[in-house]
């Protein structure tokens, strides 16, 4: 069964701090991979994806997570990180198959930004 | 504007009283799934449905049923509550899971059971 683990749960950075959120899935074939974040009170939104191609994907707000396919990885990463990057991040997993029904979750990293 | 939208926000009820959580999309969405957000546990999949009249159970369906009788529309119904299913849930809508499209969330509902 496929299964996503985000090890760090609570990370504590200050003000322009590098930021590198892990991201490990179990599954042997091809994925589609996803991180969301969750911003105070609010909803989950997409922040980037990767289904093929170029394994560093961009995404909004100058985040981006590289595919490491030999590591099962997709870790999420920002040079310089604000204080209005506080939030939630759930990294998710799809298998690449046509028939894929569902999105596995992983339980969430949580980060804090000092100002 | 696009959206999926969930009601209530926010449910206090008693064990037992059967409630309903409705969703809407209004984006065309073939595919519509539930959640529940718990605390160290991150989002649960409790059912989903892949289209009208098509539904299957996720990794936590114990104690609540689905319907999806017209597309736009997935209540999701807790026939008895019970206090452990006091949680936030959220409500999802994809093109299609098949196409790899990213899901789009309501903005939750916070059910307390007493």
């Amino acid at each position: 069964a496929q299964s996503v683990s985000q090890h760090n749960h609570h990370v504590i950075l200050s003000e322009a701090a590098s930021l590198e959120l892990g991201c490990n899935y179990s599954y042997g074939g091809t994925v589609n991979l996803f991180w969301y974040v969750q911003y105070p009170g609010q909803h989950l939104q997409l922040l980037l994806k990767y289904f093929s191609g170029d394994p560093l994907v961009k995404g909004i707000k100058g985040f981006e997570a590289e595919f490491i396919k030999s590591k099962f990885s997709f870790n999420l990463r920002k040079p310089s990180v604000q204080w209005s990057d506080t939030a939630e991040y759930f990294c998710a997993v799809t298998a690449g198959y046509s028939s894929a029904s569902k999105i596995i979750f992983g339980s969430g990293t949580r980060l804090s930004i000092r100002p | 504007e696009a959206q999926v939208t969930q009601n209530p926000r926010y449910l206090i009820t008693v064990t037992g009283k059967k409630l309903t959580v409705t969703c809407s999309q209004n984006m065309n969405h073939e595919y519509m799934s539930w959640y529940r957000q718990d605390p160290g546990l991150g989002l649960r999949q409790i059912y989903y449905s892949m289209n009208v009249e098509v539904t299957d159970k996720g990794d936590v369906p114990e104690g609540y049923k689905v319907s999806r009788k017209e597309k736009r529309n997935f209540p999701l119904i807790l026939e008895s509550p019970s206090p452990n299913q006091t949680s936030l849930y959220f409500c999802a809508s994809s093109l299609s899971i098949q196409n790899n499209s990213p899901l789009h969330f309501g903005n939750g509902t916070r059910l307390t059971v007493t």
